[in-house]
């Protein structure tokens, strides 16, 4: 049973576009959120994170919006190009070592 | 250059025969972890280790050993290999407690037959 409902599975958006991708989450206790994007051939690498305090964090074209009473989160990426094709991967951690990951939203950014 | 380290990159098994996926690490992390990964699951943690010499079970540990004899390796070894055990296996470390920090490595694609 995962603790991370990530959707879509899959996206096709259009250079310049933007692609969002949404998480949900039960466990109250969780306090860091992470997204992780993973190129074919290679390991997830981080790529933007979020403590519950804040509602929005912005890095580049990359924003995380959280909700904290919907216990929902979500990844929007702007101005989406080519080299954005990639797989998305949220993830929640508690005060401790793990991280629970969503089940990945492969983003396809046609040129 | 500093980062995760694993081998082999690709491994096809026979059911029944046992192997061991190595990872390293060079950043001096206490903790490592091993996820594997399958199509719509996203990653699922195998096993931790906070420290040379702790370890602990993860979500899906079942038909997976690990042990910490140093800081920098944390082997995963599959005792008798299932089918079912053909995915694409992940060792991470992190340099502190909360989910930060973590690094991968590039991962093992394994195939039980």
């Amino acid at each position: 049973q995962q603790q991370v409902k990530q959707s879509p599975q899959s996206l096709i958006v259009q250079k310049g576009g933007i692609s969002i991708i949404n998480c949900a989450y039960e466990n109250t206790a969780f306090d860091y959120f992470p997204w992780y994007q993973q190129f074919p051939g290679k390991g997830p690498a981080l790529l933007i994170a979020i403590r519950p305090d804040v509602s929005e964090k912005k890095e580049g074209r990359f924003t995380i919006s959280f909700n904290k009473s919907a216990k929902q989160f979500s990844l929007h990426i702007m101005d989406s190009q080519p080299g954005d094709s990639a797989t998305y991967f949220c993830a929640a951690s508690r005060n401790d070592y793990k991280l629970s990951f969503g089940a990945g939203t492969t983003v396809t950014v046609r040129a | 250059n500093a980062g995760v380290t694993q081998t082999p990159k690709f491994q096809v098994l026979k059911t029944g025969q046992s192997m061991t996926l190595q990872c390293a690490q060079d950043m001096n992390h206490e903790y490592m972890s091993w996820y594997r990964q399958d199509p719509g699951m996203g990653l699922r943690l195998i096993h931790y280790s906070v420290g040379a010499g702790i370890t602990d079970q993860g979500e899906v540990p079942n038909g997976y050993n690990v042990s910490r004899s140093t800081t920098e390796d944390f082997p995963l070894r599959l005792l008798s290999a299932a089918p079912s055990q053909t995915s694409v296996y992940f060792c991470a470390s992190s340099y502190r407690q909360g989910g930060y920090g973590y690094t991968f490595g590039s991962g093992t694609r394994l195939t039980v037959v």
